[in-house]
């Protein structure tokens, strides 16, 4: 169990620009979580995939940001036309395809928007 | 999902243990009651969880009330490694997301 690992752990972009988060959860995990966390407050939930399959997004996902996962390992979260409130960290977590199985979260990447 | 409250923030020493409350006066007969911690930089990471009766592992002990609208977390000998934003969090059945709030910040006095 090598843990959830996330790619890259800081990025600073300028404001308009897209960029991609890579994360790849432990192996033997079908479930694939991705939250977003702001200074002072809990993650909250972005989106979560079943394998490949992408079975729920929050209302949080505009249509700037897209998640995949196409081959039902790692997954990459990409956001295009950053803006400034983009600036959070982005936590990716896994877990076995049991609904009581604990989640495994990664250390996040933190993106800033200049 | 059923909402928890939790104080903002607690304070101990080192050594000693740690109660940390949870209310859930709105739970349900499904719901699991999940205790996670983020240290700070890192992820959060699992710490417990349990459906009626106490719980204990390696990290703690969770005690939940006989009507189990309320719980609390029991660190038994706190060190400082154990500062961290504790989350409890309910999870019904068939749920597959966690939902945090705000969690309990915990500040450990050496």
């Amino acid at each position: 169990d090598t843990g959830v690992s996330q790619d890259p752990r800081h990025k600073i972009t300028k404001r308009g620009q897209n960029v991609t988060f890579r994360c790849d959860p432990i192996s033997e995990h079908n479930r694939l979580y991705w939250y977003r966390q702001t200074l002072g407050q809990g993650p909250e939930f972005l989106t979560y995939f079943q394998n490949e399959a992408q079975l729920e997004k929050s209302r949080l996902l505009s249509d700037r940001f897209s998640a995949e996962r196409p081959k039902g390992s790692f997954s990459t979260l990409e956001i295009q036309r950053t803006e400034q409130g983009d600036s959070a960290m982005y936590l990716c977590a896994s877990s076995r395809d049991r609904d009581y199985s604990p989640l495994h979260f990664g250390n996040g990447t933190r993106l800033t928007v200049t | 999902d059923a909402k928890t409250t939790q104080p903002n923030s607690m304070e101990s020493n080192e050594e000693e243990p740690v109660h940390l409350p949870c209310n859930h006066s709105t739970i349900s007969g499904t719901d699991y009651i999940h205790w996670y911690r983020q240290l700070p930089s890192q992820g959060p990471e699992y710490v417990i969880h349990g459906l009626t009766s106490n719980v204990n592992n390696r990290m703690a002990s969770l005690a939940i009330a006989e009507d189990r609208k309320s719980s609390t977390l029991i660190l038994h000998r706190a060190t400082l490694r154990d500062a961290a934003v504790y989350y409890c969090i309910l999870k019904g059945q068939g749920a597959q997301k966690l939902v945090f709030g705000q969690g309990t910040r915990l500040t450990i006095n050496p």
